[in-house]
């Protein structure tokens, strides 16, 4: 099975730099992946990693260590629009996983003007 | 863009009626799922499907059945709906390559409210 890991809550100023941090112990991993979710709304997908090192995509980063077990989220250039809850979630290695994904709790994000 | 539409936004229901929760997608993607979403329990996958009338349970099946008769439509059923099954349901379909699938894209969710 998989276990991860996040902070429930995190607090932010607009403008600054956060980092949300998801450890996992896995039986299978193959892919990790970050999802947004703003209070209401459906999750969307912001980033992947399947191989170590960072992935940038515009304000938003997402870093991976597989030896680690460990990922962030980088936010940078804070925006209001962006408190929202922050999900990890782990994609089971296997053909038959059939892409299934194991999700963390979810860490929530406030951001304060 | 994909999209994902589920039949019911709010949803209120009695106990011991049966409720047919509708999720339908427009990408022609192989994998749908259904999740359902609570305070501190986060996201839990409830069943999946990876191809018509194909199904596997999920890490919260039980009180839950699932159909899929049509590539595009995947259907959660509650048998006899109880108080405890009062959450935000989530669809999700991906796209499938072999044994590669990518990102989950979701649907707008359903509260449902057992009394």
């Amino acid at each position: 099975g998989q276990n991860i890991d996040q902070p429930t809550e995190m607090t932010a100023t607009e403008g600054a730099i956060v980092q949300i941090n998801c450890t996992y112990q896995t039986s299978g991993f193959n892919g990790l992946f970050w999802y947004q979710q703003h209070a209401g709304e459906a999750p969307t997908f912001l980033s992947y990693n399947v191989l170590d090192g960072l992935e940038e995509k515009g304000r938003f980063s997402s870093f991976l260590s597989r030896s680690k077990g460990y990922s962030y989220l980088l936010l940078k250039e804070l925006q209001m629009k962006d408190s929202a809850s922050y999900l990890c979630a782990v994609r089971d290695a296997g053909g038959t996983s059939y892409g299934k994904l194991t999700f963390g709790q979810g860490t929530i994000l406030t951001v304060h003007p | 863009d994909v999209k994902v539409t589920q039949s019911s936004r709010y949803l209120v229901k009695r106990t011991g009626e049966k409720v047919f929760l509708e999720c339908v997608q427009d990408m022609d993607h192989e994998n749908m799922f259904w999740y359902r979403q609570d305070p501190g329990l986060g996201l839990r996958l409830i069943y999946f499907s990876y191809d018509v009338k194909m199904k596997e349970k999920g890490d919260i099946p039980e009180g839950y059945s699932v159909s899929r008769e049509k590539k595009e439509r995947f259907s959660l059923i509650l048998e006899s709906a109880s108080t405890n099954q009062t959450s935000m349901y989530l669809c999700a379909s991906s796209f499938r390559k072999g044994s590669l699938s990518y990102e989950q894209y979701f649907g707008p969710g359903t509260r449902l409210t057992v009394t």
